[in-house]
């Protein structure tokens, strides 16, 4: 029963700095997103990919890059990380639509 | 442009008692969905209740309701009989025709008072 995994769950770099965040589902959904959340700001979208091999951008995709190589993996990278980029990442997905199932969060620290 | 709107950063509710959370969107679309969310200080999302926009009755979920009044375009999330473990962050978001994700507000954030 796990639904949308995270990984990893708590992460801090350096600047300048490259990571990966993982999220699979196994649920089967066709779309996956990548959001981050800061105070006071709501979630806002990062990327999304609506199947397998497809991805697009969402609201706020500068210094982001994601792949989506199998249904149920949606990989969000960090080339060159940046203070700016500290926040808390949720990955979710869907059928496609309506209804969301996020993962847990991972908080990243960029120092 | 879509655009959800929570105007209250923070609520405070006695135990026992029922409490509204206020959200409001702005859309041009006539074909839309409408959700509140959960997250508590663990840091999950939790969904607790969806309205579509052609739903002639309000949506509810138990203790969860969702007070929809389409021509003032709000959907205000009503929890009755407040529980300590209501305590939590609740975020309202939509998402219509054509759209691949939801559009979220600022969340309230709710304690309960014991």
């Amino acid at each position: 029963n796990a639904g949308v995994t995270q990984t990893p769950k708590f992460r801090v770099l350096k600047t300048g700095q490259s990571m990966t965040l993982l999220c699979a589902q196994d649920m089967n959904h066709e779309y996956m997103y990548w959001y981050r959340q800061d105070p006071g700001m709501g979630l806002r979208l990062i990327h999304y990919s609506v199947g397998e091999g497809t991805t697009a951008k969402g609201e706020v995709p500068d210094g982001y890059n994601v792949s989506r190589l199998k249904k149920q993996n949606f990989l969000l990278g960090l080339e060159s990380a940046a203070p700016s980029q500290t926040s808390v990442y949720f990955c979710a997905s869907s059928y496609p639509a309506p209804l969301m199932f996020f993962g847990e969060g991972s908080r990243l620290t960029v120092l | 442009a879509q655009k959800i709107t929570q105007t209250q950063p923070g609520m405070f509710v006695q135990e026992k008692e029922a409490v509204t959370l206020d959200c409001t969107y702005d859309t041009s679309d006539q074909s839309y969905g409408l959700f509140w969310y959960k997250q508590p200080s663990s840091g999950e999302m939790i969904f607790l209740i969806y309205q579509g926009s052609y739903d002639e009755q309000n949506a509810t979920e138990g203790r969860y309701s969702l007070n929809f009044q389409k021509a003032r375009k709000s959907a205000n999330l009503v929890i009755s009989a407040s529980q300590l473990g209501d305590s939590a962050m609740y975020f309202c978001a939509m998402t219509f025709t054509g759209a691949n994700n939801l559009f979220f507000g600022t969340g309230t954030r709710l304690t309960v008072i014991p």
